[in-house]
């Protein structure tokens, strides 16, 4: 069964730390994955996509990273704001069926 | 990029009545997604509408009532019907530029509470 798993639930840092979101998969066949922000009570913004020969993407403070061979990825915010608080969606596409498969999201809350 | 809009951008309604949100897109596309967030919960796909067909709708959902219009290639419509407080959501449209590994664009979403 196609499955996109997250952890942590949630998260709660202190403003200027840095922190690593992780996301699991067993998406097959694997097209690309991507990597969202969701702020509260707007629609998902994405951060980074990357298919299956990439290793890692920057987006500024956001970088990520796939290991396709174990099927994980992970989410490194570096120097936090109190503005990256938010939710952290990871979303897998299957291939030939163009499927998206969501996570669950992580929440973080980044702290003054 | 594409713009979404989407109206309205929440509301509260009685049970028994009907909602319909509307998504409109700046630019021509070929398809669009509905998808329902409930509280705490990531997104789940409603369903997919193609412009000049009928829309697809995905296990669990039902187009008596999700009804869906995709009258062109900017806007589209999803109605929910006979309404409950489990509809209670975050609805999104979405779209898709058409390109495998290009961005999926979200609309800001419509959150709906049922009382």
């Amino acid at each position: 069964k196609n499955q996109v798993e997250q952890s942590p639930q949630s998260l709660i840092i202190l403003e200027g730390k840095n922190c690593t979101l992780q996301c699991n998969y067993t998406v097959s066949p694997f097209s690309n994955l991507r990597w969202y922000k969701q702020d509260t009570g707007r629609g998902p913004v994405s951060l980074t996509i990357m298919t299956f020969s990439e290793n890692t993407k920057s987006n500024g403070r956001y970088t990520a990273t796939l290991d396709a061979d174990t099927k994980q990825s992970s989410l490194h915010i570096t120097a936090s704001q109190l503005s990256d608080s938010a939710s952290y969606i990871c979303v897998v596409i299957s291939s030939g069926t163009y499927k998206y498969i969501f996570g669950t999201g992580t929440r973080l809350k980044v702290l003054a | 990029s594409a713009v979404i809009s989407q109206k309205p951008s929440r509301d509260i309604c009685q049970r028994g009545t009907s909602l319909t949100i509307q998504c409109q897109v700046d630019s021509q596309v070929t398809m669009m997604f509905w998808y329902r967030q409930q509280p705490g919960q990531s997104l789940t796909l409603i369903a997919t509408a193609n412009q000049g067909s009928e829309a697809t709708y995905e296990s669990g959902f039902v187009i008596d009532k999700f009804p869906i219009s995709r009258p062109n290639l900017t806007f589209s419509t999803l109605t929910v019907s006979n309404m409950s407080p489990e509809d209670s959501s975050i609805y999104l449209c979405s779209l898709d530029p058409g390109l495998a590994g290009t961005e999926q664009f979200f609309g800001p979403g419509t959150r709906l509470t049922v009382l």
